[in-house]
């Protein structure tokens, strides 16, 4: 069955410092890969996605993240993080020819100003 | 971006009673939608699939006849609880995915609904 694993559970930042989160996923096919984000009070959106192609994917806001087939591996980056992207972050991975989208336990990112 | 809505945002019910959250896709059509539960502090937790014109997928460990699914149009899931507990307090969130070609597969998510059980 696919997994997500991300391994920072909350990360807390200064502004203008580079963020990377952890993401690794565990299926050894063909896989679609997401970052979504969660704004305080907001719903889910999607930051990025990765489906096939350049494995370095170019999301909202400065956002971006690298699919690294060897590692399984799908780590979210921001060169320069901002107070306003305190947020939470879920990865997620979808597998073969499931149609479900399978979630990471999320990262809570406080951004200190 | 595809609009996914949730109906109701907040409920409180009693324990024993059976509660109805409906998930509408408002401009285009969802021939499947998923159910997710989130857990304080905790990922979403895939509840169940569901299928327009079929029974719903349940994920494992999952139980059928507690959280009804009824998918009875291309706009419109419905996730019922039944028979209420304060363990069932939650927070319930549906998604769709917009078949569009533009869209390519993106999940869409409804604001969620906070059920709490007294």
């Amino acid at each position: 069955a696919q997994s997500v694993s991300q391994h920072n559970h909350h990360v807390i930042l200064s502004e203008a410092a580079s963020l990377e989160l952890g993401c690794n996923y565990s299926y050894g096919g063909t896989v679609n890969l997401f970052w979504y984000v969660q704004y305080p009070g907001q719903h889910l959106q999607l930051l990025l996605k990765y489906f096939s192609g350049d494995p370095l994917v170019k999301g909202i806001k400065g956002f971006e993240a690298e699919f690294i087939k060897s590692k399984f591996s799908f780590n979210l980056r921001k060169p320069s993080v901002q107070w306003s992207d305190t947020a939470e972050y879920f990865c997620a991975v979808n597998a073969g020819r499931d149609d479900k989208i399978i979630f990471g336990k999320g990262t809570r990112l406080h951004i200190l100003p | 971006g595809a609009v996914v809505s949730q109906h109701p945002s907040r409920v409180i019910c009693k324990s024993g009673t059976s509660v109805k959250i409906e998930c509408r896709s408002l401009d285009f059509q969802a021939t499947t939608m998923f159910w997710y539960r989130q857990f304080p502090k905790q990922s979403l937790m895939l509840m169940a699939t569901s299928n327009e014109g079929s029974k719903a997928t349940y994920e494992q460990g999952v139980e059928k006849d507690k959280f009804l699914i009824n998918h009875a149009s291309l706009t419109l899931s419905t996730l019922t609880v039944t028979s209420a507990h304060p363990e069932d307090s939650s927070f319930y969130i549906c998604s769709a995915r917009d078949p569009g070609i533009q869209s390519k597969g993106e999940l869409f998510f409804g604001e969620g609904s906070r059920l709490t059980v007294l």
